[in-house]
């Protein structure tokens, strides 16, 4: 199957600090790219959609300010954690979905995900 | 608008039990629906995937089938092993690929020997 890479996997940085945060998509492209944001034992919520060369979607909620997203190529976007305080301190995830294979049947692939721990 | 209702967990089993987690979704449109599984530290990964009333999603000896009429996609495994430990998302998304998941809260399950 397709391969959506995430790196770093862990990241600790010093509170105020920023972190970015790679997802590649690394043998298909992906016009869209989604970031989710995982708490301990909880479900992955949505953060943004993030659009190959336009502004990213922001869910209800989330700063854009503080959290920014570039999706500069077909299988590159960063999401830039800015001023980051330990209540960023979570799991980050990504997914895509392959160019032209946009049907029902269609699977997002997951990145293996980034666990950001601030202190 | 779209939302996913799981079991909570976790779910404790013996290996060689069977294994059900229950879900049920409401959605403005007419979803796919999809099993994923997560295990510790890592991202997501599609475990099965249904598409339309009726249809069975089918893989590695788990299943779960697309029930319009009580909105629910419960998987189902006969004979679990210790390496099913993980945690699993039902999750639904409504149009083709490019929209957005909606996830369930997950369902942490544990096997013990």
């Amino acid at each position: 199957g397709a391969v959506v890479s995430q790196h770093p996997s862990w990241v600790i940085c010093k509170s105020g600090t920023s972190v970015k945060i790679e997802c590649r998509s690394l043998d298909f492209q992906a016009t869209t790219m989604f970031w989710y944001r995982q708490f301990p034992k909880q479900s992955l919520m949505l953060m943004a959609t993030s659009n190959e060369g336009s502004k990213a979607t922001y869910e209800q909620g989330v700063e854009k300010d503080k959290f920014l997203i570039n999706h500069a190529s077909l299988t590159l976007s960063t999401l830039t954690v800015t001023s980051a305080h330990p209540e960023d301190s979570s799991f980050y995830i990504c997914s895509a979905y392959p160019i032209g294979q946009g049907t029902k049947d269609t699977e997002a692939f997951f990145g293996q995900g980034t666990r950001l721990t601030v202190v | 608008g779209n939302s996913v209702t799981q079991m909570e967990g976790p779910v404790t089993l013996s290996e060689e039990a069977f294994l059900t987690i229950n879900c049920t979704y409401t959605a403005t449109g007419y979803p796919s629906l999809f099993w994923y599984v997560q295990y510790p530290g890592e991202g997501l990964q599609l475990l099965l995937k249904a598409t339309k009333a009726d249809d069975k999603g089918s893989n590695k000896g788990f299943e779960a089938t697309y029930r319009k009429e009580t909105t629910s996609f419960h998987l189902e495994k006969g004979s679990v092993q210790v390496s099913d430990s993980a945690v699993y998302f039902c999750a639904l998304r409504v149009g083709a690929a490019g929209n957005k998941l909606t996830f369930g809260g997950g369902t942490r399950v544990l096997v013990k020997p």
